[in-house]
C-alpha cells in the first residue's frame, strides 16, 4: 500500500459527458502527479501540482483540468469526454516540488470507460 | 516522439535465472532514471533508481546499469523469482522545463516460469 489513494476504482460513463476523479495524497506529500495509462502505451504525463500551485504541465488536453485543494487532495476533471480518453489515471505523489533523487509513490488508479 | 523505449514488450525467464530488462533514451538532459514495477490491477511501485554520476546501483537481488554514451540502463534480476512476474516501466527525470515529472517508456512484462 502507497498510501496514495484514488477514488472511484472504476467510472463507466457516455461521450460528451464529465467525469471528475479524486487523489489523496500520502501523508505529508505535497506534490500530486496525474498520468494517463491508455490501451499499449507507458504512462503519459498530465500535470503536476505542488501544494496548491500548478508546477508543470504535460500533454493535456484542453477538455482536462485539475486542481489541488488546501488539504492537498487533488481532483482531476475531464470533459467532453470521446471514446479514445478510455484509460487508467494514475495519482502519484511525492514530499517535494520535483522528483529528482526520489521516486514518486502511485495510488491504484482509476480504470475510465467511456461508451 | 518517445524519449525513454524498452523496445522488449515481453521477456520469459526460468526461475533462478537471470532476467535483463533494456531501457534507451534520447534526451541527454535526464539525469536520474527509475525502473517501477507493476502488478496488475495496482498501481507502479517503486523498484530502485540510478543518477546520471553513477554507473551501477545494487539493491538485494536488483541492480541497474547505466551507459551514459550509449544512453542505454538494464535492470538484473538475480536470481529471478516466480514473484518477479510484473510489468517493468523505466522512467527518466525530464529536467529542462519539465520540473521533474517522470517520462516513462512502455514497459516489459516479465514472465518468470517456476
Amino acid at each position: 500500500d502507497s498510501g496514495v489513494t484514488q477514488t472511484p476504482k472504476h467510472l463507466i460513463t457516455a461521450t460528451g459527458q464529465r467525469v471528475t476523479l479524486r487523489c489523496s495524497p500520502r501523508s505529508g506529500d505535497l506534490s500530486v502527479y496525474w498520468y494517463q495509462q491508455s490501451l499499449d502505451q507507458g504512462l503519459q504525463f498530465l500535470i503536476q501540482y505542488y501544494n496548491g500551485e500548478e508546477r508543470a504541465k504535460g500533454n493535456i488536453l484542453e477538455r482536462f483540468s485539475a486542481q489541488q485543494f488546501p488539504d492537498l487532495h487533488s481532483e482531476l476533471n475531464l470533459s467532453s469526454l470521446e471514446l479514445g480518453d478510455s484509460a487508467l489515471y494514475f495519482c502519484a505523489s511525492s514530499p517535494l516540488g520535483t522528483s529528482g533523487g526520489g521516486e514518486q509513490f502511485f495510488g491504484p488508479g482509476t480504470r475510465l470507460t467511456v461508451l | 516522439d518517445q524519449q525513454v523505449k524498452q523496445n522488449s514488450p515481453s521477456l520469459s525467464v526460468q526461475e533462478g535465472r537471470i532476467s535483463i530488462l533494456n531501457c534507451d533514451y534520447t534526451n541527454s538532459m535526464f539525469d536520474y532514471f527509475l525502473w517501477y514495477k507493476k502488478y496488475p490491477a495496482e498501481g507502479p511501485t517503486f523498484l530502485i533508481s540510478i543518477s546520471s554520476i553513477k554507473d551501477k546501483n545494487e539493491d538485494g537481488r536488483f541492480t541497474v546499469f547505466l551507459n551514459k554514451s550509449a544512453k542505454h540502463l538494464s535492470l538484473h534480476i538475480v536470481p529471478s523469482q516466480p514473484g518477479d512476474s510484473a510489468v517493468y516501466f523505466c522512467a527518466a527525470i525530464g529536467y529542462g522545463g519539465s520540473q521533474g515529472n517522470l517520462i516513462f517508456g512502455k514497459g516489459t512484462k516479465l514472465s518468470v516460469k517456476p
